[in-house]
Protein backbone atom coordinates (compact mmCIF):
# COMPACT_ATOMS: atom_id res chain seq x y z
CA UNK A 1 0.00 0.00 0.00
CA UNK A 2 1.28 3.67 -0.58
CA UNK A 3 1.85 5.71 2.36
CA UNK A 4 4.16 8.66 3.05
CA UNK A 5 5.42 9.83 6.40
CA UNK A 6 5.65 13.22 7.55
CA UNK A 7 6.96 12.74 11.22
CA UNK A 8 7.74 16.24 11.87
CA UNK A 9 4.06 18.05 12.45
CA UNK A 10 5.78 21.35 13.23
CA UNK A 11 9.12 22.35 13.13
CA UNK A 12 10.34 26.42 14.18
CA UNK A 13 13.16 28.25 13.72
CA UNK A 14 15.08 31.00 13.66
CA UNK A 15 15.95 33.14 10.88
CA UNK A 16 19.36 32.43 8.52
CA UNK A 17 18.73 28.78 10.04
CA UNK A 18 18.80 25.69 8.14
CA UNK A 19 15.84 23.13 8.50
CA UNK A 20 15.01 20.18 7.11
CA UNK A 21 12.02 18.84 6.73
CA UNK A 22 11.90 14.64 6.70
CA UNK A 23 9.41 12.71 4.27
CA UNK A 24 9.67 8.89 4.17
CA UNK A 25 7.29 7.02 1.49
CA UNK A 26 6.02 3.18 0.96
CA UNK A 27 5.12 1.87 -2.22
CA UNK A 28 5.31 -1.23 -3.78
CA UNK A 29 6.48 -0.43 -7.17
CA UNK A 30 9.51 0.36 -8.67
CA UNK A 31 8.62 3.29 -10.69
CA UNK A 32 7.14 6.30 -9.09
CA UNK A 33 7.02 10.28 -8.84
CA UNK A 34 7.95 12.04 -5.20
CA UNK A 35 6.42 15.71 -5.08
CA UNK A 36 7.05 18.73 -2.51
CA UNK A 37 4.70 21.08 -2.49
CA UNK A 38 4.63 24.24 -0.26
CA UNK A 39 1.04 25.27 1.35
CA UNK A 40 1.27 29.20 2.87
CA UNK A 41 -0.84 30.83 4.76
CA UNK A 42 -2.87 32.02 1.67
CA UNK A 43 -3.62 28.09 1.17
CA UNK A 44 -2.93 27.80 -1.94
CA UNK A 45 -0.43 24.85 -2.71
CA UNK A 46 2.63 25.86 -4.65
CA UNK A 47 4.49 23.25 -6.49
CA UNK A 48 7.96 22.81 -5.74
CA UNK A 49 9.92 19.39 -7.18
CA UNK A 50 9.03 16.25 -8.74
CA UNK A 51 11.36 13.79 -8.87
CA UNK A 52 11.00 10.34 -10.53
CA UNK A 53 12.15 7.09 -8.91
CA UNK A 54 15.08 6.52 -11.13
CA UNK A 55 16.95 9.62 -10.74
CA UNK A 56 18.50 9.71 -7.41
CA UNK A 57 20.38 12.83 -7.79
CA UNK A 58 19.91 15.00 -5.40
CA UNK A 59 19.15 18.59 -6.54
CA UNK A 60 19.48 21.78 -5.61
CA UNK A 61 17.33 24.96 -6.59
CA UNK A 62 18.82 28.14 -4.84
CA UNK A 63 18.18 27.61 -1.05
CA UNK A 64 16.23 24.26 -1.43
CA UNK A 65 17.57 21.19 -1.59
CA UNK A 66 16.56 17.65 -1.62
CA UNK A 67 17.98 14.41 -0.95
CA UNK A 68 16.06 11.22 -2.32
CA UNK A 69 17.52 7.50 -0.58
CA UNK A 70 15.93 4.72 -2.12
CA UNK A 71 17.53 2.46 0.45
CA UNK A 72 15.76 4.34 3.21
CA UNK A 73 12.37 5.29 1.02
CA UNK A 74 13.29 9.07 1.85
CA UNK A 75 12.91 12.16 0.25
CA UNK A 76 14.00 14.98 2.56
CA UNK A 77 13.71 18.50 1.66
CA UNK A 78 16.32 20.97 3.38
CA UNK A 79 16.03 24.83 3.19
CA UNK A 80 19.48 26.96 3.94
CA UNK A 81 19.42 30.00 5.63
CA UNK A 82 15.72 30.09 6.25
CA UNK A 83 13.70 33.02 5.81
CA UNK A 84 10.45 34.34 7.30
CA UNK A 85 8.60 33.88 4.01
CA UNK A 86 9.38 30.41 3.92
CA UNK A 87 7.21 29.53 7.03
CA UNK A 88 4.48 27.72 4.99
CA UNK A 89 2.63 23.90 5.70
CA UNK A 90 4.92 21.35 3.52
CA UNK A 91 3.56 18.67 1.65
CA UNK A 92 5.22 15.65 0.65
CA UNK A 93 3.57 13.40 -1.84
CA UNK A 94 3.63 9.94 -4.06
CA UNK A 95 1.95 8.99 -7.24
CA UNK A 96 2.80 5.70 -8.74
CA UNK A 97 1.65 3.20 -11.33
CA UNK A 98 -1.35 2.45 -9.46
CA UNK A 99 -4.38 4.58 -11.35
CA UNK A 100 -1.40 5.94 -14.28
CA UNK A 101 -0.03 8.24 -11.47
CA UNK A 102 -3.19 9.99 -11.38
CA UNK A 103 -3.71 9.73 -7.83
CA UNK A 104 -1.59 11.16 -5.07
CA UNK A 105 -0.82 10.06 -1.60
CA UNK A 106 -0.35 12.87 0.37
CA UNK A 107 1.83 13.00 3.66
CA UNK A 108 0.08 14.81 6.52
CA UNK A 109 2.35 18.00 6.34
CA UNK A 110 4.94 19.85 8.41
CA UNK A 111 4.57 23.69 9.62
CA UNK A 112 7.37 25.39 9.03
CA UNK A 113 7.53 28.62 11.63
CA UNK A 114 10.34 31.21 10.73
CA UNK A 115 10.95 33.93 13.34
CA UNK A 116 12.68 36.83 12.77
CA UNK B 1 2.24 28.32 -16.96
CA UNK B 2 0.38 25.53 -15.35
CA UNK B 3 -1.92 28.09 -13.50
CA UNK B 4 -5.22 26.30 -11.65
CA UNK B 5 -7.96 29.21 -10.86
CA UNK B 6 -10.93 28.69 -8.56
CA UNK B 7 -13.70 31.18 -8.18
CA UNK B 8 -14.69 31.37 -5.55
CA UNK B 9 -12.34 32.11 -3.27
CA UNK B 10 -14.98 32.23 -0.36
CA UNK B 11 -17.96 31.79 0.14
CA UNK B 12 -20.53 31.76 3.29
CA UNK B 13 -24.28 30.16 2.05
CA UNK B 14 -27.23 29.27 4.41
CA UNK B 15 -28.10 25.72 5.10
CA UNK B 16 -29.61 23.72 2.57
CA UNK B 17 -28.53 25.88 -0.10
CA UNK B 18 -26.32 24.41 -3.15
CA UNK B 19 -22.80 26.17 -3.87
CA UNK B 20 -21.15 25.80 -7.35
CA UNK B 21 -17.13 25.82 -7.16
CA UNK B 22 -15.26 26.32 -10.72
CA UNK B 23 -11.89 25.06 -11.63
CA UNK B 24 -10.11 26.30 -14.82
CA UNK B 25 -6.87 25.50 -15.90
CA UNK B 26 -5.87 28.96 -17.81
CA UNK B 27 -3.02 27.98 -19.87
CA UNK B 28 -3.32 24.25 -20.41
CA UNK B 29 -5.57 21.42 -21.16
CA UNK B 30 -6.18 19.03 -18.61
CA UNK B 31 -6.91 15.67 -18.96
CA UNK B 32 -7.65 14.98 -15.05
CA UNK B 33 -8.70 17.11 -12.70
CA UNK B 34 -8.75 16.40 -9.21
CA UNK B 35 -11.68 17.75 -6.38
CA UNK B 36 -9.95 17.60 -2.77
CA UNK B 37 -11.14 18.96 1.39
CA UNK B 38 -8.89 20.24 3.75
CA UNK B 39 -9.91 20.27 7.10
CA UNK B 40 -8.11 22.89 9.18
CA UNK B 41 -4.30 21.49 10.10
CA UNK B 42 -5.21 18.69 8.05
CA UNK B 43 -4.07 17.15 4.72
CA UNK B 44 -5.82 16.96 1.67
CA UNK B 45 -8.56 14.63 1.19
CA UNK B 46 -9.13 13.30 -2.04
CA UNK B 47 -12.94 13.60 -3.44
CA UNK B 48 -13.24 12.82 -6.56
CA UNK B 49 -10.82 12.45 -9.93
CA UNK B 50 -12.61 13.50 -12.97
CA UNK B 51 -11.58 13.17 -16.72
CA UNK B 52 -13.33 15.22 -19.55
CA UNK B 53 -16.07 13.90 -20.91
CA UNK B 54 -16.62 11.49 -18.24
CA UNK B 55 -17.93 10.61 -15.18
CA UNK B 56 -16.00 11.29 -12.27
CA UNK B 57 -14.93 8.36 -10.03
CA UNK B 58 -15.46 9.10 -6.48
CA UNK B 59 -13.08 8.12 -3.43
CA UNK B 60 -14.64 5.95 -0.90
CA UNK B 61 -16.99 7.29 1.59
CA UNK B 62 -17.49 10.39 -0.65
CA UNK B 63 -21.28 10.98 -1.43
CA UNK B 64 -21.88 11.48 -5.08
CA UNK B 65 -25.14 12.69 -4.71
CA UNK B 66 -23.97 15.60 -2.31
CA UNK B 67 -20.87 16.64 -3.90
CA UNK B 68 -21.00 16.77 -7.74
CA UNK B 69 -18.71 16.91 -10.16
CA UNK B 70 -19.02 17.94 -14.13
CA UNK B 71 -16.06 18.22 -16.39
CA UNK B 72 -17.52 19.58 -19.15
CA UNK B 73 -14.38 20.77 -21.03
CA UNK B 74 -10.50 20.10 -21.20
CA UNK B 75 -10.33 23.58 -19.31
CA UNK B 76 -13.06 23.36 -16.76
CA UNK B 77 -14.24 21.67 -13.68
CA UNK B 78 -17.28 22.55 -11.27
CA UNK B 79 -18.05 20.75 -8.38
CA UNK B 80 -21.66 21.58 -6.96
CA UNK B 81 -22.64 21.07 -2.70
CA UNK B 82 -25.63 20.18 -2.64
CA UNK B 83 -27.96 21.29 0.15
CA UNK B 84 -24.85 22.25 2.00
CA UNK B 85 -24.80 21.76 5.80
CA UNK B 86 -22.67 22.72 8.20
CA UNK B 87 -20.55 20.06 8.10
CA UNK B 88 -20.17 20.97 4.85
CA UNK B 89 -17.88 23.85 5.65
CA UNK B 90 -14.26 23.15 4.51
CA UNK B 91 -11.47 24.08 2.29
CA UNK B 92 -12.13 22.64 -1.09
CA UNK B 93 -9.20 22.70 -3.27
CA UNK B 94 -8.97 21.62 -7.54
CA UNK B 95 -5.60 20.66 -9.12
CA UNK B 96 -5.35 19.78 -12.83
CA UNK B 97 -3.11 17.84 -14.69
CA UNK B 98 -2.16 16.91 -18.54
CA UNK B 99 -0.29 13.57 -19.40
CA UNK B 100 2.99 12.77 -20.47
CA UNK B 101 3.54 12.73 -24.19
CA UNK B 102 1.45 9.86 -25.47
CA UNK B 103 2.56 7.88 -22.27
CA UNK B 104 -0.64 7.99 -20.60
CA UNK B 105 0.97 8.83 -17.40
CA UNK B 106 -0.20 12.12 -15.15
CA UNK B 107 1.76 14.65 -15.09
CA UNK B 108 2.20 17.10 -12.26
CA UNK B 109 -0.57 18.33 -10.72
CA UNK B 110 -1.01 22.37 -10.18
CA UNK B 111 -3.41 23.39 -7.39
CA UNK B 112 -5.97 26.30 -7.78
CA UNK B 113 -5.99 28.76 -5.04
CA UNK B 114 -8.94 27.06 -3.37
CA UNK B 115 -12.38 28.37 -2.34
CA UNK B 116 -13.28 28.52 1.43
CA UNK B 117 -16.74 26.97 2.33
CA UNK B 118 -18.63 28.29 5.21
CA UNK B 119 -22.47 26.88 5.70
CA UNK B 120 -24.25 28.93 8.08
Amino acid sequence: AQKVTQAQTEISVVEKEDVTLDCVYETRDTTYYLFWYKQPPSGELVFLIRRNSFDEQNEISGRYSWNFQKSTSSFNFTITASQVVDSAVYFCALSDTQYNFNKFYFGSGTKLNVKP
Amino acid sequence: GAVVSQHPSRVICKSGTSVKIECRSLDFQATTMFWYRQFPKQSLMLMATSNEGSKATYEQGVEKDKFLINHASLTLSTLTVTSAHPEDSSFYICSATTLLGTSGRADTQYFGPGTRLTVL
